[in-house]
């Protein structure tokens, strides 16, 4: 089954603690995106990876790292985790092309920062 | 820059009804323009997209959007709604010119009521 896996789906976490959030596709996508979701301000994207060793920032950034070494995985990692970092994360991907946009979203990590 | 904004952050209808979810948007160049919709604890999934061509475009369920470039407008609208259309429903736009960056607008819930 084509899918996007995002691990964990849920986590309560303290300030400072690093954590790593895990992003999965078994698609082949080239394009692999990170975003984060707050009530009255919808989806806004964090970083984005057009292929292996290539991302770039998209439009809340700070206090987030990602890596993209292999095709299939895009984890994200907070150094140091805050409260205003609390929030619902969708990883997603899509294929190449005017398809680019047609994302497959994983299921979502909702985490607490503390 | 390019934005969306959808000016209703809720929109109710009664089951058989109508339905329009209003969306506009700026960019610099050419708009790709796409629709997505959230279930309750659930990803983003793909409902339809504007490339190019027929500015009426036909999606999932049902589904279909009027391109309006004059308006700069992307309106979401299915001729008879149904309660299991109720979620929150998000449009995006990317520049065909630009990157690859997809922004989205803040969303709109959808209620049917029976």
């Amino acid at each position: 089954e084509a899918q996007v896996t995002q691990n964990p789906r849920y986590l309560i976490t303290v300030t400072g603690k690093k954590l790593t959030v895990t992003c999965s596709q078994n698609m082949n996508h080239e394009y692999m995106s990170w975003y984060r979701q707050d009530p009255g301000l919808g989806l806004r994207q964090i970083y984005y990876s057009m292929n292996v060793e290539v991302t770039d920032k998209g439009d809340v950034p700070e206090g987030y790292k990602v890596s993209r070494k292999e095709k299939r995985n895009f984890p994200l990692i907070l150094e140091s985790p805050s409260p205003n970092q609390t929030s619902l994360y969708f990883c997603a991907s899509s294929a190449r092309g005017t398809s680019y946009n047609e994302q497959f979203f994983g299921p979502g990590t909702r985490l607490t920062v503390l | 820059a390019q934005s969306v904004a959808q000016p209703e952050d809720q929109v109710n209808v009664a089951e058989g009804n109508p339905l329009t979810v209003k969306c506009t948007y700026s960019v610099s160049g050419n708009p790709y323009l796409f629709w997505y919709v959230q279930y309750p604890n659930r990803g983003l999934q793909f409902l339809l997209k504007y490339i190019t061509g027929d500015n009426l475009v036909k999606g999932s369920y049902g589904f279909e959007a009027e391109f309006n470039k004059s308006q700069t407008s992307f309106h979401l609208k299915k001729p008879s709604a149904l309660v299991s259309d109720s979620a929150l429903y998000f449009c995006a736009v990317r520049d065909g010119a630009g990157s690859y960056q997809l922004t989205f607008g803040k969303g709109t819930k959808l209620s049917v009521i029976p």
